[in-house]
């Protein structure tokens, strides 16, 4: 079964420090990706990655970086967090772009105070 | 880009009764369509896939209606039950270029009660 992890699975961070979430995914998937869920605004997404050693920007990419080191993992930085970036954070994978069904791993809760 | 709007954002149904949820979205010539299921403090999970050449997919308990000359997707749980109660979110996505991504509907919290 297609199986996607994150850690830590919850972090409590303060204004101005660097926060580094990471995703492991066991599927064998090409794309992976990272969301942030905030409570109305449904799933937005702010980086993916379709190869290792390249990433590619979402639909709300400031003040985040990502870093995809192997095809297995995908890291999601915030190297100056704000209280503004207090979400739940989700990665998936999936096989392809767009047409796939993407597999989601269980969140990251970020708190930044 | 793709916008998808989903209502309500709150549904309430007692056990036993129907629940619809709608989604629209904006761009014609949108593909692919899913339903995901997210429980209190869980992940998404699939529910259903639906490409654009079928209109009507049913489920276990549940039917996706899908009306591409309204732009319009709709889940229908047929007699929930309070193991449904959790966020639903429909996603869309066209088909090339970069509109091929996911975008999703804000969400429906739905609460079935006995």
């Amino acid at each position: 079964e297609a199986a996607v992890t994150q850690s830590p699975r919850s972090k409590v961070a303060v204004t101005g420090g660097k926060v580094t979430l990471s995703c492991h995914q066991t599927n064998n998937h090409d794309y992976m990706y990272w969301y942030r869920q905030d409570t109305g605004h449904g799933l937005r997404l702010i980086h993916y990655s379709y190869v290792a050693d390249s990433t590619e920007k979402g639909d709300i990419p400031d003040g985040y970086k990502a870093s995809r080191p192997s095809q297995e993992n995908f890291s999601l930085i915030l190297e100056l967090a704000s209280l503004s970036q207090t979400a739940v954070y989700f990665c998936a994978s999936s096989p392809d772009w767009g047409e796939d069904t993407q597999y989601f791993g269980p969140g990251t809760r970020l708190l930044v105070l | 880009g793709e916008q998808v709007e989903q209502r309500p954002p709150h549904l309430s149904v007692r056990e036993g009764d129907s629940a619809v949820i709608t989604c629209t979205y904006t761009d014609p010539n949108s593909y692919y369509f899913f339903w995901y299921k997210q429980e209190p403090g869980a992940s998404l999970q699939l529910l259903m896939k639906v490409f654009s050449s079928t209109e009507i997919n049913e489920g276990q308990g549940f039917t996706v209606l899908l009306n591409k000359k309204d732009t319009r997707l709709s889940l229908n749980l047929t007699a929930a039950h309070p193991g449904d109660s959790a966020a639903y979110f429909c996603a869309v996505s066209a088909s090339g270029g970069s509109n091929y991504k996911l975008t999703f509907g804000k969400g429906t919290l739905l609460t079935v009660t006995p």
